[in-house]
């Protein structure tokens, strides 16, 4: 399978534990992207790297989400301290960048958290 | 701030019908649309987008219209198969930004 992978596909947590998740992008894909969705909401964007470099960071990322894409491939999303309003669908998605304009991102399947 | 909308939560068409799904937008910076489906328990699989320098695009059963003076674009669907039963966001973004805007969904069922 050559699509986006993520894992885990589901992780349910302790309030104030740490949980980190991983996204595997389309391999000749430079633009990655996570997203996080919310019962009845469409998917809400939380960062955008563009090969190993972090250029984008939605205001919904709070100081204790983190993430990374060392050597530009895979990315790994970590929440601190997670709180029971973390408790979501994050979904990761890659595309191709040519200059300026994107072409279609692909989504993986996503990761489900639960805090309890 | 929703910047874009879907304001049909749900539609119910009958196979081999029509399906007219609708999505407005309020920034006027948007370029590129794109319209996802999304099946339960996986990721919004991309259907078919549309840029701003045009006002239709056609893919097979999807066509996608796009009316900026509006703001407004509608994805049709003929003729609708049960399969084609899923949640549909409409998605834009501005020309300089890689962030997608995506709508809460329309829901879609397609009874045989």
């Amino acid at each position: 399978d050559t699509g986006v992978s993520q894992d885990p596909r589901h992780k349910i947590t302790k309030r104030g534990q740490n949980v980190t998740f991983r996204c595997d992008p389309i391999s000749e894909h430079n633009r990655l992207y996570w997203y996080r969705q919310t019962l009845g909401q469409g998917p809400e964007f939380l960062t955008y790297f563009q090969n190993e470099a972090q250029l984008e960071k939605s205001r919904l990322l709070s100081d204790r989400f983190s993430a990374e894409r060392p050597k530009g491939s895979f990315s790994t999303l970590e929440i601190q301290r997670t709180e029971q309003g973390d408790s979501a669908m994050y979904l990761c998605a890659s595309s191709l960048g040519l200059g300026v304009r994107n072409t279609e991102a692909f989504f993986g399947q996503g990761t489900r958290l639960t805090v309890v | 701030d929703q910047q874009v909308k879907q304001n049909s939560p749900s539609l119910s068409v009958q196979e081999g019908r029509i399906s007219i799904l609708n999505c407005d937008y309020t920034n006027s910076m948007f370029d590129y649309f794109l319209w996802y489906k999304k099946y339960p328990a996986e990721g919004p699989t991309f259907l078919i987008s549309i840029s701003s320098i045009k006002d239709k695009n056609e893919d097979g059963r999807f066509t996608v219209f796009l009316n900026k003076s509006a703001k407004h674009l509608s994805l049709h669907i003929v003729p609708s198969q049960p399969g084609d039963s899923a949640v549909y966001f409409c998605a834009a973004s501005r020309p300089t930004g890689y962030a997608l805007n995506f709508g809460k969904g329309t829901s879609l069922l397609v009874t045989p």
